[in-house]
């Protein structure tokens, strides 16, 4: 089974500010990987498939890279209506697996 | 639009059955597959198992095993799970998603949510 780890658990940035999250698998699963965003009371919603495919009507501020098992997500500009918790999901092979989360927050 | 309307907040108690629904439009349901998701209070994303629309071939993750059953209405584009024999720990909210074309395992859109209490 692959196993998702995900860093960090938490960040606190200032709007404007990059912040980048990291997901790695526990083994190569090429560019099999989805990035979801969570608001709070709300139904995740698709980001980033394939590693860095942005979703349509996602705002371009969000991209994701990488291949194999390591993987980041990155949003270029922080902006309030970022603030949720983000989740990585592999979708390389059965049983599927979300990271552990990442909660962002405006400083 | 593609639309996951599910069906509403539960209360069991410990030992009983819960059958949450799925009520797919906007799309043909047949030809994605859908998934069933759990989070546990203040927990993070846990992914149950995954049932074909088209044949409604299943895989359920081992935890689960013997104790979900997965299935499809396609005359109603309707999906369900049946979780049996409650815990306490199985108080979360259950989400169902559509997964992408074929093999895509990833999720757009979810429902919004089930609430299932478990308690005595």
């Amino acid at each position: 089974d692959i196993q998702m780890t995900q860093s960090p658990s938490s960040v606190s940035a200032s709007v404007g500010d990059r912040v980048t999250i990291t997901c790695r698998a526990s083994q190569g699963m090429s560019y099999w990987l989805a990035w979801y965003q969570q608001k709070p009371g709300k139904a995740p919603k698709l980001l980033i498939y394939a590693a860095s495919s942005l979703q349509s009507g996602v705002p371009s501020r969000f991209s994701g890279s990488g291949s194999g098992t390591d993987f980041t997500l990155t949003i270029s500009s922080l902006q309030p209506e970022d603030v949720a918790t983000y989740y990585c999901q592999q979708a390389h092979s059965f049983p599927l697996a979300f990271g552990g989360g990442t909660k962002v927050e405006i400083k | 639009q593609v639309q996951l309307v599910q069906s509403g907040a539960e209360v069991k108690k410990p030992g009983a059955s819960v059958k949450v629904s799925c009520k797919a439009s906007g799309y043909t349901f047949t030809s994605y597959g859908i998934s069933w998701v759990r989070q546990a209070p203040g927990q993070g994303l846990e992914w149950m198992g995954w049932i074909s629309t088209y044949n409604g071939d299943t895989y359920y993750v081992q935890k689960f095993q013997g104790r979900v059953t997965m299935t499809t209405d396609t005359s109603t584009s309707t999906a369900y799970m049946e979780l049996r024999s409650l815990g306490s720990d199985d108080t979360a909210v259950y989400y169902c998603a559509k997964a992408g074309y074929g093999k895509l395992y990833w999720f757009d859109p979810w429902g919004q949510g089930t609430l299932v209490t478990v308690s005595s």
